[in-house]
């Protein structure tokens, strides 16, 4: 079975530094990978996905997420971090079997920006 | 504009009751699913649904119930048998094709016991 581990469950980081959340995945064919951005009492939104092709692949508000097959990473990066990235982020990966296609989601890490 | 309707948005549930979490999305999506959310949990998946009159039990479908007579309605019943149905519910929908179609989600609905 697939699962998604997110190993930092809380990360703080200044406004304008770098920032980098980790997503390790395991499962036995090409996934298919998602980021989503969670707001506090709101739902999820997709923030970039892969599926194949270019490993290095750009989402929206400025992240970007690296596929590594070899280390089963897909790590999510933005370069200068705003007050309002904020939130929780979600890693999943997709599956479809003949009873429909399903997420895993990852525990979530939770960003926390300081002035 | 197209998107996923949770309502209410906060509900509240009575020892021994069942209580009606209500999902529409006009987004033409094949495919529904109801989530759980739990602090530090992340979400997991409790029913889902690719066609009309038809779903399948999710990873944790105990003391749910749910229906698809309509494209675009799926909702879920929270039963008395659900011991700690404290949480937050989350519908989401999809093309029902293969597993690279991105999941949309609505807004949730968060449900506490009186």
């Amino acid at each position: 079975a697939q699962s998604v581990t997110q190993p930092d469950i809380h990360i703080t980081v200044s406004e304008g530094a770098s920032l980098e959340l980790r997503c390790n995945y395991s499962y036995g064919a090409t996934p298919y990978l998602f980021w989503y951005v969670q707001s506090p009492g709101q739902g999820l939104q997709l923030l970039l996905k892969y599926f194949s092709g270019d490993t290095l692949v750009q989402g929206i508000k400025g992240f970007e997420a690296e596929f590594k097959r070899s280390q089963s990473s897909f790590n999510l990066r933005k370069p200068s971090v705003h007050w309002s990235d904020a939130a929780e982020y979600f890693c999943a990966v997709g599956t479809f079997k003949a009873a429909g296609n399903k997420l895993t989601f990852g525990g979530g890490t939770r960003v926390l920006v300081k002035p | 504009d197209g998107g996923i309707t949770q309502s209410p948005k906060y509900l509240f549930r009575k020892e021994g009751q069942n209580v009606t979490l209500s999902c529409e999305q006009n987004l033409n999506h094949d495919a529904m699913y109801w989530y759980r959310q739990d602090p530090g949990q992340g979400l997991r998946l409790i029913y889902y649904s690719q066609i009309v009159n038809d779903f399948q039990k999710g990873d944790i479908a105990e003391g749910y119930s749910v229906s698809r007579e309509k494209k675009e309605s799926f909702p879920l019943t929270v039963t008395s048998a659900q011991k700690n149905p404290t949480a937050f519910y989350l519908c989401a929908s999809n093309k029902a094709d293969r597993g690279n179609q991105p999941q949309h989600f609505g807004d949730g609905t968060r449900l506490s016991i009186l």
